[in-house]
């Protein structure tokens, strides 16, 4: 079945760094890819999204490129801020056979803390 | 911005007991979703529903669950008969497309079964 596979974590960085999370997914067809954060306490919050090959999904400095070739979509910021200190999770759309509805089927998710 | 809104945000029962979990989807929304996650691990689906039935639901989603929305706003998660490994965090969601448009989580409830 579909699947997304994501970097372990905690991923500890000094504040101003560069952000990468890996992620790569398996699916049949042609799914939506998404990154959602989850910060302390809350729940879940769509970061951004990427519905097709080759698009860049951006919000709040971070990016993803929905990449085909290699089944990824790694999420970068080029400067990381304290108050980004969240769970990160990689997700994909997976409509089901009956091609009624698009379940999200998560990764694990990665724990980012960024030092001041 | 409009939000997906959860009741009560921590709810605490006695196994076996009978737990019905809350969730007010986005006003214009017509998809709706029940996932899980268990303290450290993944976010699951449950189960999604559309137009008053259940379109699809994962092996965790046994006979001791069930959803309904039993008026146009409110959409909720009943647990029968509650045991020590159903506590998570249950998340509602909710979108207006099941194609072009993202689901839009709550903030979740914790339900602890003791």
């Amino acid at each position: 079945g579909d699947s997304v596979t994501q970097m372990e974590g905690p991923v500890t960085l000094s504040e101003e760094a560069f952000l990468t999370i890996n992620c790569t997914y398996t699916a049949t067809g042609y799914p939506s890819l998404f990154w959602y954060v989850q910060y302390p306490g809350e729940g879940l919050q769509l970061l951004l999204k990427a519905t097709k090959a080759d698009d860049k999904g951006s919000n709040k400095g971070f990016e993803a490129t929905y990449r085909k070739e290699t089944t990824s979509f790694h999420l970068e910021k080029g400067s990381v801020q304290v108050s980004d200190s969240a769970v990160y999770f990689c997700a994909l759309s997976s409509r089901s056979h009956m091609n009624r509805d698009d379940k999200i089927i998560f990764g694990k998710g990665t724990r980012l803390h960024i030092l001041p | 911005e409009p939000e997906v809104t959860q009741t009560p945000s921590h709810q605490v029962t006695q196994m076996g007991q009978e737990v019905i979990l809350r969730c007010v989807p986005i006003s214009n929304h017509l998809y709706f979703y029940w996932y899980r996650q268990i303290l450290g691990q993944k976010v699951e689906f449950l189960v999604s529903f559309y137009n008053n039935e259940i379109s699809e639901k994962s092996e965790i989603f046994d006979d001791q669950f069930s959803v309904e929305r039993p008026d146009g706003s409110n959409f909720t998660l009943k647990i029968r008969s509650t045991k020590l490994e159903d506590s998570a965090m249950y998340f509602c969601a909710s979108s207006e497309d099941r194609v072009a448009q993202p689901q839009h989580f709550g903030d979740g409830t914790r339900l602890s079964i003791l």
